[in-house]
């Protein structure tokens, strides 16, 4: 299967700490992404990192990028109860893009 | 405001009968997806069109079908052929290919009487 693999599956913090989740994959690959689902609701997208690229920020969220490994962490600093939701990285393989299976994120007041 | 549009929010269906989920969006995208969620499983791809009046397989599309005679609607139809249908179906689309960020619809969550 060429879907990506996330770890943890299910992530349990309090309000104000950080929060971090890995992807791994076994293809190359042009690019990674990661999408924030709320129960219930579609994907939104969070931020795209190029194969090229080792790491990237985007306000709370930092994404780093081992190609060698082939692997992807994302991390949530300074969470906030509205971050709760599920965190899914995405690739193109073969093109199309794949998903992983998805970390629960569920953060405590 | 542009966005996707997904309906109807909550599908039931009878055994033996086809139903047809909406997907139109107004983003001028030619790229459109239909994904498949099941608990634990992450999304899986059913179709996907790169342009008008063209699709193609994704790695489950046994048992659906779809058409995209407008760029702006991209309807998925779940025949009875496919056995377990229960599911939460997902609609998406960007500007050309998989490469870029995906815009998603809100979901419609399918059920068997």
């Amino acid at each position: 299967s060429q879907q990506g693999e996330e770890d943890p599956q299910a992530l349990s913090i309090q309000e104000g700490e950080n929060a971090t989740m890995n992807c791994s994959y076994k293809t190359s690959i042009n690019n990674l992404q990661w999408y924030r689902q709320n129960s219930g609701r579609g994907l939104v997208h969070l931020i795209l990192i190029r194969s090229n690229e080792r790491e990237k920020h985007s306000g709370r969220l930092r994404v780093t990028l081992d190609t060698s490994k082939k692997s992807s962490s994302l991390l949530i600093t300074a969470s906030r109860a509205a971050d709760t939701a599920s965190y899914f990285c995405s690739f193109t393989g073969f093109q199309k893009l794949v998903f992983g299976t998805g970390t629960r994120l569920l953060v405590s007041p | 405001d542009g966005g996707i549009t997904q309906s109807p929010k909550y599908l039931f269906r009878k055994e033996g009968q086809n139903v047809t989920l909406s997907c139109e969006q107004n983003l001028n995208h030619d790229a459109m997806y239909w994904y498949r969620q099941d608990p634990g499983q992450g999304l899986r791809l059913i179709y996907y069109s790169q342009i008008v009046n063209d699709f193609q397989k994704g790695d489950i599309a046994e048992g659906y079908s779809v058409s995209r005679e407008k760029k702006e609607s991209f309807p998925l139809t779940v025949t009875s052929a496919q056995k377990n249908p229960t599911a939460f179906y997902l609609c998406a689309s960007n500007p050309t290919g998989p490469n870029q960020p995906q815009h998603f619809g809100d979901g419609t969550r399918l059920s068997i009487l």
